[in-house]
């Protein structure tokens, strides 16, 4: 089955910095990567997600990249603030399957 | 629309005490998903309805956890008895068919065994 790890399990930067998470996985079979941010106590929210037929995706401050060859896939936050503060994990699935498999999360503290 | 909503938000139980969980996906969704995070792990996959059928049930860990979905809507998971390693989040996500793939997480039903 397919296997997620992700890298660092915890990040702290300054605010304004930017922040970089990392994620591999196992599955060449996996198409799509979501990234989920949860803050504490409440339920995790997709911030963004990228398909295999994609190098690279960005929404205002986040971007992800996908390398297919090298089963990698990583989240970038830049001019990163407070509230941005949360646990972020990444997933892979394989659409057709439906589950996800989760990284073990990162926990993202920007300091003010 | 409304989330996907789940209860209890936190239940407490003892060892050998049964639980039900219960989770109401985004209305319209035929896929609802069950997942747990322990320790503060990764969030772990159970299982996979489709409608009222079990698609995918490799995750659940072992048959004191029944998971049921009857009429295609709301679903529940009940732990019976529960044990020790049971302790988790215990998070719902719901899907809905067609060219999106995105899953809709509920708040998560925090269990303790004690």
């Amino acid at each position: 089955g397919e296997n997620v790890e992700q890298h660092p399990s915890t990040l702290s930067v300054q605010e304004g910095d930017s922040a970089v998470i990392k994620c591999t996985y196992s599955d060449s079979a996996s198409n799509y990567f979501p990234w989920y941010k949860q803050e504490l106590g409440k339920r995790p929210q997709l911030i963004i997600d990228i398909r295999s037929n994609v190098g690279e995706k960005k929404d205002q401050r986040i971007a992800v990249t996908l390398n297919k060859t090298a089963k990698h896939f990583s989240l970038h936050i830049t001019e990163t603030q407070p509230e941005d503060s949360a646990v972020y994990f990444c997933a892979a699935l394989y659409t057709n399957a439906g589950k996800s498999t989760f990284g073990d999360g990162t926990t993202l503290t920007v300091k003010p | 629309e409304a989330g996907v909503t789940q209860f209890p938000s936190h239940s407490v139980i003892e060892k050998g005490q049964t639980v039900t969980l219960r989770c109401d996906p985004i209305s319209g969704h035929d896929n609802l998903y069950w997942y747990r995070r322990v320790m503060g792990k990764e969030i772990k996959f159970l299982l996979h309805f489709v409608k009222e059928s079990k698609q995918d049930e490799s995750g659940m860990p072992n048959n004191r956890f029944l998971a049921e979905r009857t009429g295609g809507t709301y679903s529940t998971l009940k732990v019976q008895p529960a044990e020790l390693e049971d302790s988790g989040v215990y998070f719902c996500a719901s899907r809905g068919l067609g060219s999106t793939d995105t899953q809709y997480f509920g708040p998560g039903t925090r269990l303790t065994v004690l």
